[in-house]
């Protein structure tokens, strides 16, 4: 079965510091990842996804994503942190089967922001 | 305004009394979902529906139940709440529920029913 784990349970930086937040996945084909974002009091929002092609991918709010094969890995990244980008962030795999039903979410990483 | 409505968000109760939590979409999504999140855990699922009078179970359904008798509304029932079942719950929905299909996979979410069960 997929796998996925966020090795990070709390980071902190500093407002327009940069960010990256770690993603390892364990997976026995090519995987379909995403990432959602959960801000307080709010529910998950996708902030990006890789299917295929490009290993690096663009998404909402500056974020970026690296799919690298060779590490089983999807690490987010924003170059410059903005304080509203606090939040918990989830990194999710899907199944080989591609059902909405098992897509297996990390157990998240919570960013705090410093001004 | 396309979106998820879960209530109540908050919901303080005890062991043993019945309880239901709402979950509405106006996206007239096929598949929904419930989560309950928990620290350390991430998400997991309790129950999905694939569509209407389809719903199977998830990864930890015990003590819960779910219905799907309209395209719009997936409601979670608790029918004998317990303390372990407190809980931040989610309930999602996508137009498909074959995430591989893109954009119609993508899964939107509620923001929350937060319970406890004293």
């Amino acid at each position: 079965a997929q796998s996925v784990t966020q090795p990070d349970i709390h980071i902190t930086v500093s407002e327009g510091a940069s960010l990256e937040l770690r993603c390892n996945y364990s997976y026995g084909a090519t995987p379909y990842l995403f990432w959602y974002v959960q801000s307080p009091g709010q529910g998950l929002q996708l902030l990006l996804k890789y299917f295929s092609g490009d290993t690096l991918v663009q998404g909402i709010k500056g974020f970026e994503a690296e799919f690298k094969r060779s590490q089983s890995s999807f690490n987010l990244r924003k170059p410059s942190v903005h304080w509203s980008d606090a939040a918990e962030y989830f990194c999710a795999v899907d199944s080989p089967s591609g059902s909405a039903r098992q897509l297996t979410f990390g157990s998240g990483t919570q960013l705090t922001v410093l001004p | 305004e396309a979106q998820v409505t879960q209530n109540p968000r908050y919901l303080i109760t005890v062991t043993g009394k019945k309880l239901t939590v709402t979950c509405s979409q106006n996206m007239n999504h096929e598949y929904m979902s419930w989560y309950r999140q928990d620290p350390g855990l991430g998400l997991r699922q309790i129950y999905y529906s694939m569509n209407v009078e389809v719903t199977d179970k998830g990864d930890v359904p015990e003590g819960y139940k779910v219905s799907r008798k309209e395209k719009r509304n997936f409601p979670l029932i608790l029918e004998s709440p317990s303390p372990n079942q407190t809980s931040l719950y989610f309930c999602a929905s996508s137009l498909s529920g074959i995430v591989r299909t893109g954009v119609t996979g993508e899964l939107f979410f509620g923001e929350g029913s937060r319970l406890t069960v004293l």
